[in-house]
């Protein structure tokens, strides 16, 4: 059921930007995109999450398309514990809308 | 701030006994989530529950499994039965809200083995 698709595997040197891309092209008009990584077999860590306009914290910046249907997940300066699986997650309104459905992300490997 | 605790880490049971898993939600969060990670795979959705209801248990199998988030105390999953086909990881989320807008914050999981 995830709405979104990812490529598998990306590699990024360290120090430079990573730069995660994400499709969603079925995406509601209220739908949020949702971006957490996961770290070796921890619990999944919140990135960052947006609607319309693009986010910025302290970890990523998100870059939404006017259109909506594709992110970009930027990690400005990427370090070697960056590296994870990366999970762009559109959130359901099915049901209570409480669900994230989590597909395969990306795996991030930063280079030294 | 303590984190989405959640315990035993690790457990092991043989098949045919019970397994229950504990999530303690970051303080102030009344939104309380299960996911379950098979091997190799992405976490998939199980339940979400406010304290003392169940409001959305689409992704709990029918049978063998239950969950509750009790007025005091945390969360419990609960597995009756083990088959080696539960071996996998348990994930507990909390959110202060529900619904679209509101992230959630995980727990460290609960890995579950059954010999």
């Amino acid at each position: 059921d995830a709405k979104t698709t990812q490529p598998p595997s990306m590699d990024c040197a360290e120090g430079r930007a990573a730069n995660l891309p994400c499709n969603h092209s079925t995406i509601s008009g209220n739908e949020y995109v949702y971006w957490y990584r996961q770290i070796h077999s921890q619990g999944p860590q919140y990135i960052i999450h947006g609607l319309k306009n693009n986010e910025t914290n302290e970890m990523a910046s998100l870059i939404i398309t006017e259109d909506r249907k594709s992110s970009t997940l930027i990690l400005p300066h990427a370090t070697l514990r960056d590296t994870a699986v990366y999970y762009c997650i559109v959130r359901s309104l099915r049901g209570t809308g409480n669900q994230f459905y989590f597909g395969t992300g990306t795996s991030l490997t930063v280079i030294p | 701030n303590a984190g989405v605790m959640q315990n035993p880490r690790h457990l092991v049971r043989r098949r045919g006994q019970e397994a229950r898993l504990r999530c303690s939600p970051m303080k102030g969060h009344s939104h309380v989530y299960w996911y379950r990670q098979l091997p190799e795979e992405g976490l998939k959705f199980m339940v979400y529950l406010q304290k003392e209801n169940i409001i959305d248990e689409s992704g709990m199998p029918k049978e063998r499994f239950s969950a509750e988030f009790p007025k005091e105390g945390p969360s419990i999953l609960r597995i009756q039965q083990v088959v080696r086909g539960d071996s996998a990881a348990y994930f507990c989320a909390s959110s202060p809200r529900s619904g679209q807008g509101n992230e959630q914050y995980f727990g460290p999981g609960t890995r579950l083995t059954v010999t």
